[in-house]
């Protein structure tokens, strides 16, 4: 099976700007998951689907930041507008519902804002 | 509010040493906790993990200790390898498969 497929691997943006992410789960996982990290702040969870259904989200993370699961093999992470502050990476990660199952993330996309 | 913690921030070990890292919560309802390795730019993968009925879980050179009762756990690298240079980040499960939630990692460098 393939692994977490993240696209773009890097993105570059203006302040200002709208900036999609996207994201394509392991086959057969029905949880997929969205963090973001920094060096300070660490992994900070953004969204939580399960089969489609939005069960967790960041709550300081809700003003501009916008995930969606199109499908079950297809989410995407919206950022607008964009900010400096947004500058970090983006990783997606997926898993079989039910505990404790591993949770496999992707590559990430590394967000520069200027 | 960080849920779990990680110390050291950073840390340097000569090769075949034992590396130790620390990791501490504050939720008792937490019951899974893996530790995640990551090497630069790639994501996070799963290096161990252990509930917390348990104490202690091995896995070759990796050993996690766990202490519920002070809600702190550990993870000990013995002979640590030049390889095991990476950020590895301790993360804690709720009951009802919700989402991991991270400590900020620590930094592993190994000298040869």
């Amino acid at each position: 099976d393939a692994g977490v497929t993240q696209t773009p691997r890097h993105e570059v943006a203006e302040k200002g700007q709208t900036i999609i992410l996207k994201c394509e789960p392991v086959s057969g996982h029905n949880d997929l998951f969205w963090y973001r990290q920094t060096k300070i702040q660490g992994l900070e969870l953004l969204s939580y689907f399960r089969s489609k259904s939005l069960m967790e989200d960041g709550g300081a993370f809700k003003d501009r930041f916008k995930a969606e699961m199109l499908n079950s093999s297809f989410s995407t992470l919206k950022i607008q507008p964009t900010e400096p502050k947004d500058s970090a990476v983006y990783l997606c990660a997926s898993r079989r519902s039910g505990t404790p199952y591993e949770q496999y993330f992707g590559p990430g996309t590394r967000l520069t804002v200027l | 509010q960080q849920q779990v913690r990680q110390s050291p921030q950073s840390l340097t070990v000569w090769e075949g040493e034992t590396a130790i890292l620390n990791c501490s919560y504050e939720n008792s309802a937490f019951d899974y906790f893996p530790w995640y390795q990551q090497f630069p730019g790639e994501g996070p993968a799963l290096l161990i993990s252990i509930l917390s009925v348990s104490d202690k879980k091995e896995d070759g050179r990796f050993t996690i200790f766990f202490n519920k009762r002070e809600k702190k756990l550990s993870l000990h690298i013995a002979d640590s390898q030049p390889g095991d240079s990476a950020t590895y980040f301790c993360a804690a499960r709720g009951q009802g498969g919700r989402a991991l939630i991270f400590g900020t990692g620590t930094t592993v460098s190994v000298s040869p």
